[in-house]
């Protein structure tokens, strides 16, 4: 059974870092690219990085450019998001995402069920 | 940047309705298009990958169509489930991926 388990979120003041982690289990880890999905309280799901199986291919949203890095480590299972400069409107559950490709598509075929980042003074 | 968009944002709908959803994107992205279904407190859930390929475990009663640039998701006999809010999603700029704004589905 396929099994992302994020950890790492909290309470933090503007301006300051967090780093989150996502455990993997049930699947071959390194066979994958993952990727990081935030919602802010009652809004939408907005994607934020993803990180290829060998960590060759990277790509960030704009509005978190320059200040999140993704990183994987295959030999543990984990993907991490390093948050730096946190904004109040970086508030949001992050979810940890798995992709799949088909031959015609790539989409999240599993989700953890997120940790709560409030970026608050 | 490739923008999506989705309408209606919000509709009300009885059990046993056939609902439509719209899913535009702001140029070409052949068939890279993906919905999920998220109920109030759960994660997202994928329905529809590759605009039309329903996900293992799927109701047959959802389906997807469309390329290009105008996609559809289509719930053909509304089921008491289904009141959720739903998301397309674009993978055409992999590793880069865009979400639609959502489309909430209600009762009537």
């Amino acid at each position: 059974e396929v099994q992302l388990l994020e950890s790492g979120g909290g309470l933090v003041q503007p301006g300051r870092s967090l780093r989150l982690s996502c455990a993997a289990s049930g699947f071959t880890f390194d066979d994958y690219a993952m990727h990081w999905v935030r919602q802010a309280p009652g809004k939408g799901l907005e994607w934020v990085s993803g990180i290829s199986w060998n960590s060759g291919s990277i790509g960030y949203a704009d509005s978190v450019k320059g200040r999140f890095t993704i990183s994987r480590d295959n030999a543990k299972n984990s993907l991490y998001l390093q948050m730096n400069s946190l904004r109040a409107e970086d508030t949001a559950l992050y979810y940890c995402a798995k992709d799949t490709c088909s031959s015609t598509s790539c989409y999240f075929d599993y989700w953890g069920q997120g940790t709560l980042v409030t970026v608050s003074s | 940047d490739i923008q999506m968009t989705q309408s209606p944002s919000s509709l009300s709908a009885s059990v046993g309705d056939r609902v439509t959803i719209t899913c535009r994107a702001s140029q070409s992205i052949s068939s890279y298009l993906n919905w999920y279904q998220q109920k109030p407190g759960k994660a997202p859930k994928l329905l529809i990958y590759a605009a039309s390929s329903l996900q293992s475990g799927v109701p047959s009663r959802f389906s997807g169509n469309g390329s290009g640039t105008d996609f559809t998701l289509t719930i053909s006999s509304l089921q008491p489930e289904d009141f959720a809010t739903y998301y397309c999603q674009q993978s055409y700029s992999t590793p880069l991926f865009t979400f639609g704004p959502g489309t909430k589905v209600d009762i009537k």
